[in-house]
């Protein structure tokens, strides 16, 4: 089946600062990328969808000040958080489509100390 | 609007045991549904998935699923467990939009 890869894997980053993450497909283009997020013992929740070359679409509640999203290019999409807090410590998992199903990323750990 | 229901938090079963992992949607168009593994710290592994066609549907690790239309339900069952088969499963359902739904999960404990 076609990857998807993230990066980092996980990071811890100080208060008040931001940190992007990437989500890349590497053997396909995908025009549409999903990112989630996933709290400790908790399901997945959709956070917005990457659409390429516009705006992302954002779920109910999902800061997009805070959590910005760009899809420069059909094989990437980056999720930055701005000014981390530990609350917005958490697994946060991108997934891809090829146009016959999604593809998840291994997910990024981030912890904010 | 879809959504998914997982029946059980929690599963303790005995090592070689049948287990079945409960799953119901919701949704007032045609669905894709799948089954996802999840081991402590690490992303999600796809065990099943239907699309169409046969509703019973075999996927990895020994594990399969039966789609039912009329009970909207796509339980996942496995006829003997093993320790390593202890994680998180995560039912989940999208329209073919790719923005997946998921459930709230279900952790498999197998016990020796």
């Amino acid at each position: 089946g076609a990857v998807v890869s993230q990066h980092p894997s996980w990071v811890i980053c100080k208060s008040g600062t931001s940190v992007k993450i990437e989500c890349r497909s590497l053997d396909f283009q995908a025009t549409t990328m999903f990112w989630y997020r996933q709290f400790p013992k908790q399901s997945l929740m959709l956070m917005a969808t990457s659409n390429e070359g516009s705006k992302a679409t954002y779920e109910q509640g999902v800061e997009k000040d805070k959590f910005l999203i760009n899809h420069a290019s059909l094989t990437l999409s980056t999720l930055t958080v701005t000014s981390a807090h530990p609350e917005d410590s958490s697994f946060y998992i991108c997934s891809a489509s090829d146009n016959s199903e999604a593809f998840f990323g291994q997910g990024t750990r981030l912890t904010v100390v | 609007a879809q959504s998914v229901t997982q029946l059980d938090s929690q599963v303790p079963v005995f090592e070689e045991a049948p287990v079945e992992l409960r799953c119901n949607y919701s949704s007032s168009v045609s669905v894709y549904l799948f089954w996802y593994v999840q081991y402590p710290n690490q992303g999600l592994q796809l065990l099943l998935k239907y699309l169409s066609g046969s509703t019973l549907v075999k996927g990895i690790n020994g594990f399969e699923a039966e789609f039912n239309k009329s009970q909207t339900s796509f339980h996942l069952r496995k006829p003997s467990v093993h320790i390593s088969d202890t994680a998180e499963y995560f039912c989940a359902v999208n329209t073919g939009g790719f923005k997946t739904i998921f459930g709230a999960g279900t952790r498999l404990f197998v016990k020796a």
